[in-house]
């Protein structure tokens, strides 16, 4: 079975500190893709990052970077520099050759001023 | 940038009622789908749609559900007879290419059984 672990359900960072969220997912497939997806208050479901299976390289997206593990199934998202506009639930997410796109729990970062 | 458009944002229907949600996938998308998150739950997936058919659906998307692309533009989702626990939010998604490639949301629209 495909699943998507999140084992963070809460996280908090201070102002312009770095925070790290954590997803690891369970497959047998080699081709995959992972996102991370940011739902704020508004519930409006946000891409922030997107790693392909096939490529060594780690996404990067201005503040926002991966540390993609593929052996060891983990995929967290670092967020350098953090505001108070990234205070959200993050949902880590696995899709392969398929149409049914698989969530985490979600982790929900508070930034402290 | 291109989005995917929801209407209505918000849905307030009585029980036992049918409700259709809207969505405007981006134009040049051809793989359409529904995802629904239940308030504090996961985000589950419902429905895929390629080629005026379905091509995937789960467990979730029973008889009570239906899918259409009635216009070439517009990608509805209808629930016949709603029920409380259809409470949730819908979030439409389109794709350029099929899996796994990823996919741009909407905004989602958040449905109110009372």
């Amino acid at each position: 079975a495909q699943t998507v672990t999140q084992s963070q359900p809460e996280m908090s960072v201070q102002e312009a500190e770095t925070v790290t969220l954590s997803c690891t997912y369970d497959t047998s497939e080699s081709d995959y893709y992972l996102f991370w997806y940011k739902q704020p208050p508004s519930r409006q479901m946000i891409l922030v990052i997107r790693q392909e299976a096939y490529k060594q390289q780690n996404a990067t997206e201005n503040r926002f970077s991966v540390n993609f593990q593929k052996a060891a199934k983990s995929f967290s998202l670092k967020i350098s520099d953090s505001q108070l506009g990234d205070a959200a639930m993050y949902f880590c997410a696995y899709i392969a050759n398929n149409n049914d796109m698989r969530f985490g729990a979600g982790t929900r970062l508070t930034v402290k001023p | 940038e291109p989005e995917v458009t929801q209407t209505p944002s918000h849905q307030v229907t009585q029980m036992g009622q049918e409700v259709i949600l809207r969505c405007v996938p981006i134009s040049n998308h051809l793989y359409f789908y529904w995802y629904r998150q239940i308030l504090g739950q996961k985000v589950e997936f419902l429905v895929s749609f390629y080629n005026n058919e379905i091509s995937e659906k789960s467990e979730i998307f029973d008889d009570q559900f239906s899918v259409e692309r009635p216009d070439g533009s517009n990608f509805t989702l209808k629930i016949r007879s709603t029920k409380l626990e259809d409470s949730a939010m819908y979030f439409c998604a389109s794709s350029e290419a099929p899996p796994p490639y990823g996919y741009t949301f909407g905004s989602g629209t958040r449905l109110t059984v009372v």
